[in-house]
């Protein structure tokens, strides 16, 4: 069965860095893109990238260019979501989703969602 | 790229059919047939219910149907259940690899 299980919650104060992760499990980790989702509180989601795991190909939106980093680790079947130095702006559930083997694919399924708080 | 546009909230009654609007652009919606549909209950991860216009996922009722006219596509839940209370997100392919998401709209149950 698919599954994507994220990391847990995190509470980090302006200014800090930090790394949440998506471990896939239930098919080939290397061959379907994996996206990234933002919804601050209250709001609707926001697309901010995915990752082919294969080769680390990366597509940001650019609204997130510059602001986060995804990355990869095929041989934990995971992937990464990291922030430099995080604004209480930032503070969100943040969603890992299995798209296709096409960026064109739908996302699906999805993790249970990591929330990140942040304070200034 | 702009978010969808969707309507705040719809609502009916059990049984009766509710249909949700999702209106992009020609350079998302309209220019490609990549409109997928996601329900979310609250404090749950979003669940693909539709993708490709009007394609069900397996496990999807049959009650859940999509399409698109132009530059909008369309939810539509028949038979209304009590379940279905939830936000629906539309989204769609943008091109160069980017995607979108609608606004969200709140279906009640009555």
């Amino acid at each position: 069965e698919l599954h994507l299980v994220q990391s847990g919650s995190e509470v980090k104060k302006s200014g800090e860095s930090l790394t949440i992760s998506c471990k896939a499990s239930g098919y080939d980790f290397r061959t379907y893109w994996i996206a990234w989702v933002r919804q601050m509180p209250g709001k609707g989601l926001e697309w901010m990238g995915f990752i082919y795991p294969a080769d680390s190909d990366a597509r940001y939106n650019p609204s997130f260019q510059g602001q986060v980093t995804m990355s990869v680790d095929k041989s934990l079947s995971t992937a990464y979501l990291q922030w430099n130095s995080l604004k209480a702006s930032d503070t969100a559930m943040y969603y890992c989703a299995r798209g296709g083997w096409s960026t064109t694919a739908p996302f699906d399924p999805w993790g249970q969602g990591t929330l990140v708080t942040v304070s200034s | 790229q702009s978010a969808l546009t969707q309507p705040p909230s719809a609502s009916g009654s059990p049984g009766q059919s509710v249909a949700i609007s999702c209106t992009g652009t020609s350079s998302d919606v309209g220019g490609y047939n990549y409109v997928s549909w996601y329900q979310q209950h609250p404090g749950k991860a979003p669940k693909l219910m539709i993708y490709e216009v009007n394609r069900r996922p397996s496990g999807v009722p049959y009650r859940f149907s999509g399409s698109k006219s132009g530059n909008t596509a369309s939810l539509t839940v028949s038979g209304l259940q009590a379940e279905d209370e939830a936000t629906y997100f539309c989204s769609s392919y943008g091109g160069n690899n980017n995607y979108v998401f609608g606004t969200g709209t709140q279906v009640i149950v009555l």
